[in-house]
This record gives structure tokens, sequence and C-alpha cells, in this order.
């Protein structure tokens, strides 16, 4: 079965320094993982994508993350944050349910980003 | 413009009323979704369906039904059998069912439930 653990319900980061939300899988095959942003009452936007190609991927407004096999984190960065980062991240890996893909959320890690 | 727009953003009913939940996308995707979301939880699937006319049960459909009459509509009645509807419900969509397609989100309907 398939799983996302989200190490940090809230961060709290200064405007202009960097962003690290952390997010381990687990997975019984390779999986495809994604990170979605929600800002408060909006609906979830996609940042980024991992689907078995390059293992360090890049989004949208700067962010990043890695996929580690052996370490089996997909964690989320970006060098220097922004007050607009200031919102909800979703880890989220694609799982299978008998014939059927279906996306498997991580509970959130709220970014606070001080001025 | 293509996107996925839920209506409306508020709605406010009386318990033991059901109440339907808009969904309509232009995306031409077969692949739509209903997650509710509850603060501390994450999303949880209540339905999907595939392709038109054909439907399947989520991890929390007790309560929900859903119907797929046409590609671009997908809505969703919360029945008075739903113990706690309160709750912000998002509709999704995506090419297919594949495993690396990214899913599309509507605003959300914050749904309360007195």
């Amino acid at each position: 079965a398939q799983s996302v653990t989200q190490l940090d319900s809230h961060v709290s980061v200064s405007e202009g320094t960097p962003v690290l939300l952390r997010c381990n899988y687990s997975s019984s095959y390779s999986p495809s993982l994604f990170w979605y942003v929600q800002h408060p009452n909006k609906g979830l936007q996609l940042l980024l994508k991992y689907t078995s190609a390059a293992t360090l991927v890049k989004g949208i407004n700067g962010f990043e993350a890695e996929f580690k096999k052996s370490e089996t984190s997909f964690h989320l960065t970006k060098p220097s944050a922004h007050m607009s980062d200031a919102a909800e991240y979703f880890c989220v890996v694609s799982g299978r349910d008998g014939a059927t893909n279906k996306l498997i959320f991580g509970t959130g890690t709220l970014l606070a980003v001080q001025p | 413009d293509g996107g996925i727009t839920q209506s409306p953003k508020y709605l406010f009913r009386k318990e033991g009323q059901n109440v339907t939940l808009s969904c309509e996308q232009n995306l031409n995707h077969d692949a739509m979704y209903w997650y509710r979301q509850d603060p501390g939880q994450g999303l949880r699937l209540i339905y999907y369906s595939q392709i038109v006319n054909d439907f399947q049960k989520g991890d929390i459909a007790e309560g929900y039904s859903v119907s797929r009459e046409k590609k671009e509509s997908f809505p969703l009645t919360v029945t008075s059998a739903q113990k706690n509807p309160t709750a912000f419900y998002l509709c999704a969509s995506s090419v297919g069912t594949g495993q690396t397609y990214e899913q599309y989100f509507g605003p959300g309907t914050r749904l309360t439930v007195t």
C-alpha cells in the first residue's frame, strides 16, 4: 500500500530565507509524487510532479523537489521565501486502488512567512 | 479559458436536508473526483468517475451520491444520512487515471449544515 507522511504540520520562515518542507513516502512500486499548494479557501494548485524521469524536479514559483529513493523522501525546497508563499502545502503519492490509480494526500504543512 | 468551476462558493443548509454541489469542467478530461477536506486531515476521496455513466466509491462514500451523465459535469449530493456534512468540498479532474496524471482542482464549496 502507498502512504505519505509530512513531517511538519507547521513551518515558519522569514522572508528571503530558504524553505524546506519535508515529505516521506511509502510505496510498493516506483511511485509518482506531487506537491500541491493551497491558499486559504481556495482549490489546490500543482507545484510540481515526479514521474520517474529526472530526480530533481523544478516547479512553478521557484520551488523544486528531489526524489531520493534510498531515503524514501521527496522534500520541497525554495531558496528564498516570499510573502506570497504563505499557504498550505500537500505532498501526494499516486497509489493503486484495484485497477485505478488514485492520489493519496499527506495531512499538509502550513507555511508561514514572517516579514 | 479552461478550468473547473464549482458553485456555489458557500452553501448553508439545515440538518436533514439534501444538498447538491455543482462541478463543471471544460478541460475535456475523462476522470473526475470529489474530495472532502477537514482541518488537519488532508483530502479524503468521496467518489470518482473514470468515464461517463460510471463512478466508484472512494474512501468515505457513505451519505453521499453522485451522477455522471455528461463528461463535463459531476454533481455531488450530500444526503441527510451524512452524519457530519460540514466541510470544504473539492472537485478535481484528470486526463485519465494513470499513475502519472495530475489532478486539476476547482476552487471548492464550503458547506455549513446547522
